[in-house]
Protein backbone atom coordinates (compact mmCIF):
# COMPACT_ATOMS: atom_id res chain seq x y z
CA UNK A 1 0.00 0.00 0.00
CA UNK A 2 1.40 3.59 -0.58
CA UNK A 3 1.66 5.54 2.32
CA UNK A 4 1.05 9.27 2.45
CA UNK A 5 3.01 11.71 5.17
CA UNK A 6 1.33 14.82 5.36
CA UNK A 7 3.33 17.60 7.38
CA UNK A 8 2.43 19.55 9.66
CA UNK A 9 0.07 18.51 11.35
CA UNK A 10 -1.37 21.87 12.81
CA UNK A 11 -0.50 24.71 11.75
CA UNK A 12 -1.09 28.35 13.39
CA UNK A 13 -0.71 31.36 11.37
CA UNK A 14 -2.56 35.28 10.82
CA UNK A 15 -4.70 36.09 7.79
CA UNK A 16 -2.59 37.61 4.89
CA UNK A 17 -0.01 35.25 5.29
CA UNK A 18 1.72 32.74 2.96
CA UNK A 19 0.66 29.00 4.09
CA UNK A 20 2.30 25.75 2.99
CA UNK A 21 1.38 21.85 3.34
CA UNK A 22 3.25 19.15 2.42
CA UNK A 23 2.55 15.51 1.31
CA UNK A 24 5.01 12.66 0.60
CA UNK A 25 3.76 9.80 -0.99
CA UNK A 26 6.10 6.18 -0.53
CA UNK A 27 6.14 5.79 -4.18
CA UNK A 28 5.66 7.16 -7.33
CA UNK A 29 2.23 7.98 -7.89
CA UNK A 30 3.08 10.29 -10.60
CA UNK A 31 0.18 13.48 -10.65
CA UNK A 32 -2.75 11.62 -8.77
CA UNK A 33 -3.14 13.76 -6.03
CA UNK A 34 -5.59 15.95 -4.69
CA UNK A 35 -6.58 18.43 -1.97
CA UNK A 36 -9.48 18.87 0.32
CA UNK A 37 -10.71 21.60 3.01
CA UNK A 38 -12.55 20.30 5.69
CA UNK A 39 -14.49 22.20 8.37
CA UNK A 40 -15.95 21.01 11.61
CA UNK A 41 -19.29 19.01 10.84
CA UNK A 42 -19.25 19.19 7.20
CA UNK A 43 -18.11 16.42 4.77
CA UNK A 44 -14.50 17.63 2.90
CA UNK A 45 -14.61 19.77 -0.08
CA UNK A 46 -12.39 18.97 -3.04
CA UNK A 47 -10.19 21.86 -3.70
CA UNK A 48 -7.26 21.05 -6.17
CA UNK A 49 -7.02 17.54 -8.39
CA UNK A 50 -4.16 16.52 -10.46
CA UNK A 51 -2.04 17.90 -7.91
CA UNK A 52 -2.54 21.00 -9.17
CA UNK A 53 -5.57 21.85 -11.28
CA UNK A 54 -8.40 23.76 -9.16
CA UNK A 55 -11.60 22.28 -9.17
CA UNK A 56 -13.99 25.16 -10.20
CA UNK A 57 -15.64 27.91 -7.82
CA UNK A 58 -12.39 27.48 -5.83
CA UNK A 59 -10.57 31.01 -5.23
CA UNK A 60 -7.56 31.18 -7.16
CA UNK A 61 -5.06 31.63 -3.74
CA UNK A 62 -5.30 27.72 -3.35
CA UNK A 63 -2.93 26.44 -5.57
CA UNK A 64 -0.75 22.80 -5.83
CA UNK A 65 2.44 21.49 -7.46
CA UNK A 66 4.37 18.39 -7.73
CA UNK A 67 4.65 15.67 -8.88
CA UNK A 68 6.14 11.73 -8.56
CA UNK A 69 6.05 11.60 -4.59
CA UNK A 70 6.56 14.99 -3.28
CA UNK A 71 3.72 17.58 -2.87
CA UNK A 72 2.90 20.91 -1.86
CA UNK A 73 -0.56 23.12 -1.11
CA UNK A 74 -0.23 26.39 -0.61
CA UNK A 75 -2.94 29.08 0.50
CA UNK A 76 -1.28 32.70 -0.74
CA UNK A 77 -2.82 34.60 1.61
CA UNK A 78 -4.84 33.40 4.82
CA UNK A 79 -8.19 34.60 5.24
CA UNK A 80 -10.33 33.51 8.32
CA UNK A 81 -12.78 31.23 6.59
CA UNK A 82 -9.79 28.95 5.44
CA UNK A 83 -9.75 27.72 9.01
CA UNK A 84 -10.38 24.05 8.41
CA UNK A 85 -8.13 20.35 8.11
CA UNK A 86 -6.76 19.86 4.94
CA UNK A 87 -6.29 16.49 3.78
CA UNK A 88 -4.36 15.32 0.62
CA UNK A 89 -5.40 11.91 -0.79
CA UNK A 90 -3.64 9.47 -3.45
CA UNK A 91 -5.03 7.40 -6.11
CA UNK A 92 -2.58 4.12 -7.22
CA UNK A 93 -3.43 1.02 -8.63
CA UNK A 94 -6.95 0.65 -7.19
CA UNK A 95 -6.10 1.88 -4.22
CA UNK A 96 -6.87 5.08 -2.16
CA UNK A 97 -5.15 6.69 0.87
CA UNK A 98 -5.80 9.71 2.39
CA UNK A 99 -2.98 11.89 4.17
CA UNK A 100 -3.84 12.47 8.19
CA UNK A 101 -4.47 15.75 7.93
CA UNK A 102 -3.37 19.47 9.07
CA UNK A 103 -5.47 21.76 10.89
CA UNK A 104 -4.91 25.18 10.38
CA UNK A 105 -6.00 27.84 12.79
CA UNK A 106 -5.85 31.62 12.79
CA UNK A 107 -2.89 33.03 14.91
CA UNK B 1 -27.60 19.36 -9.13
CA UNK B 2 -26.02 15.79 -8.29
CA UNK B 3 -26.54 15.47 -4.69
CA UNK B 4 -25.83 12.08 -2.34
CA UNK B 5 -27.36 10.70 0.79
CA UNK B 6 -26.63 8.42 3.25
CA UNK B 7 -29.23 6.61 4.69
CA UNK B 8 -29.46 3.40 7.44
CA UNK B 9 -29.37 2.55 11.12
CA UNK B 10 -27.23 5.00 13.24
CA UNK B 11 -26.43 2.28 16.08
CA UNK B 12 -25.26 -1.42 15.48
CA UNK B 13 -24.32 -3.85 18.07
CA UNK B 14 -20.63 -5.49 18.27
CA UNK B 15 -20.59 -8.36 15.64
CA UNK B 16 -23.12 -7.79 13.71
CA UNK B 17 -23.09 -6.08 9.83
CA UNK B 18 -23.11 -2.25 9.40
CA UNK B 19 -25.39 -1.46 6.19
CA UNK B 20 -26.09 1.84 4.91
CA UNK B 21 -26.89 3.24 1.34
CA UNK B 22 -26.19 5.81 -0.77
CA UNK B 23 -29.14 7.70 -2.27
CA UNK B 24 -28.36 9.72 -5.96
CA UNK B 25 -30.42 12.33 -7.24
CA UNK B 26 -29.76 15.20 -9.71
CA UNK B 27 -28.00 12.61 -12.11
CA UNK B 28 -27.41 9.00 -13.31
CA UNK B 29 -25.17 6.55 -11.28
CA UNK B 30 -24.78 5.08 -14.25
CA UNK B 31 -22.32 7.37 -15.94
CA UNK B 32 -19.16 5.62 -17.23
CA UNK B 33 -17.18 8.88 -15.85
CA UNK B 34 -17.39 8.24 -12.39
CA UNK B 35 -17.16 5.78 -9.27
CA UNK B 36 -18.85 5.87 -6.59
CA UNK B 37 -17.12 5.75 -3.10
CA UNK B 38 -17.36 5.31 0.85
CA UNK B 39 -15.13 7.19 3.52
CA UNK B 40 -15.56 7.10 6.66
CA UNK B 41 -14.00 9.62 9.73
CA UNK B 42 -13.38 7.69 13.35
CA UNK B 43 -14.62 10.99 15.58
CA UNK B 44 -11.66 13.11 15.96
CA UNK B 45 -9.84 11.81 13.43
CA UNK B 46 -8.63 11.23 9.70
CA UNK B 47 -10.34 10.13 6.56
CA UNK B 48 -10.30 6.48 5.63
CA UNK B 49 -11.40 5.33 2.05
CA UNK B 50 -13.71 2.00 2.35
CA UNK B 51 -13.88 1.04 -0.90
CA UNK B 52 -15.23 1.81 -4.54
CA UNK B 53 -17.95 0.89 -7.32
CA UNK B 54 -18.33 1.54 -11.00
CA UNK B 55 -22.16 1.39 -12.06
CA UNK B 56 -21.23 -1.56 -13.99
CA UNK B 57 -20.54 -3.46 -10.61
CA UNK B 58 -16.95 -3.43 -10.37
CA UNK B 59 -15.59 -2.84 -6.91
CA UNK B 60 -11.82 -1.99 -5.04
CA UNK B 61 -11.76 -1.99 -1.74
CA UNK B 62 -8.86 -0.77 0.92
CA UNK B 63 -7.05 -3.80 1.68
CA UNK B 64 -7.30 -3.60 5.55
CA UNK B 65 -11.41 -3.51 5.30
CA UNK B 66 -11.58 -5.97 1.99
CA UNK B 67 -12.45 -9.10 4.13
CA UNK B 68 -15.41 -7.19 6.00
CA UNK B 69 -16.77 -5.12 3.06
CA UNK B 70 -19.17 -5.65 0.54
CA UNK B 71 -20.12 -2.46 -2.11
CA UNK B 72 -22.98 -2.93 -4.35
CA UNK B 73 -24.90 -1.23 -6.63
CA UNK B 74 -28.83 -0.77 -7.69
CA UNK B 75 -28.90 1.31 -11.12
CA UNK B 76 -32.80 0.96 -11.34
CA UNK B 77 -33.05 2.66 -7.60
CA UNK B 78 -29.71 5.00 -8.13
CA UNK B 79 -28.42 3.70 -5.27
CA UNK B 80 -24.90 1.86 -3.65
CA UNK B 81 -24.96 0.27 -0.49
CA UNK B 82 -22.16 -0.74 2.12
CA UNK B 83 -22.02 -3.46 4.06
CA UNK B 84 -19.39 -4.44 6.42
CA UNK B 85 -19.39 -7.19 8.59
CA UNK B 86 -18.35 -8.14 12.15
CA UNK B 87 -18.44 -4.42 13.34
CA UNK B 88 -16.03 -3.79 16.04
CA UNK B 89 -16.32 0.07 18.48
CA UNK B 90 -13.44 0.41 16.10
CA UNK B 91 -15.45 1.06 13.52
CA UNK B 92 -17.94 3.87 14.93
CA UNK B 93 -17.52 6.42 12.67
CA UNK B 94 -19.19 9.32 10.19
CA UNK B 95 -19.96 7.22 7.09
CA UNK B 96 -19.76 9.58 3.76
CA UNK B 97 -20.98 8.44 0.08
CA UNK B 98 -19.25 10.41 -2.78
CA UNK B 99 -18.62 10.34 -6.51
CA UNK B 100 -15.40 9.91 -7.79
CA UNK B 101 -13.81 10.48 -10.86
CA UNK B 102 -13.04 7.43 -13.06
CA UNK B 103 -9.40 8.57 -14.04
CA UNK B 104 -8.15 10.58 -11.05
CA UNK B 105 -10.67 9.55 -8.10
CA UNK B 106 -10.86 12.90 -6.78
CA UNK B 107 -13.93 13.22 -4.72
CA UNK B 108 -16.41 15.93 -6.39
CA UNK B 109 -19.36 15.67 -4.86
CA UNK B 110 -20.32 13.84 -1.26
CA UNK B 111 -22.88 13.26 0.66
CA UNK B 112 -24.12 15.12 4.18
CA UNK B 113 -22.28 12.16 6.47
CA UNK B 114 -24.10 9.74 8.51
CA UNK B 115 -22.88 9.06 12.03
CA UNK B 116 -23.04 5.51 13.25
CA UNK B 117 -22.22 4.00 16.19
CA UNK B 118 -21.36 0.45 17.26
CA UNK B 119 -22.23 -0.18 20.98
CA UNK B 120 -24.38 -2.99 22.75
Amino acid sequence: DIQMTQSPSSLSASVGDRVTITCQASQDISNYLNWYQQKPGKAPKLLIYDASNLETGVPSRFSGSGSGTDFTFTISSLQPEDIATYYCQQYDNLSITFGQGTRLEIK
Amino acid sequence: QLQLQESGPGLVKPSETLSLTCTVSGGSISSSSYYWGWIRQPPGKGLEWIGSIYYSGSTYYNPSLKSRVTISVDTSKNQFSLKLSSVTAADTAVYYCARGSATNNAFDIWGQGTMVTVSS
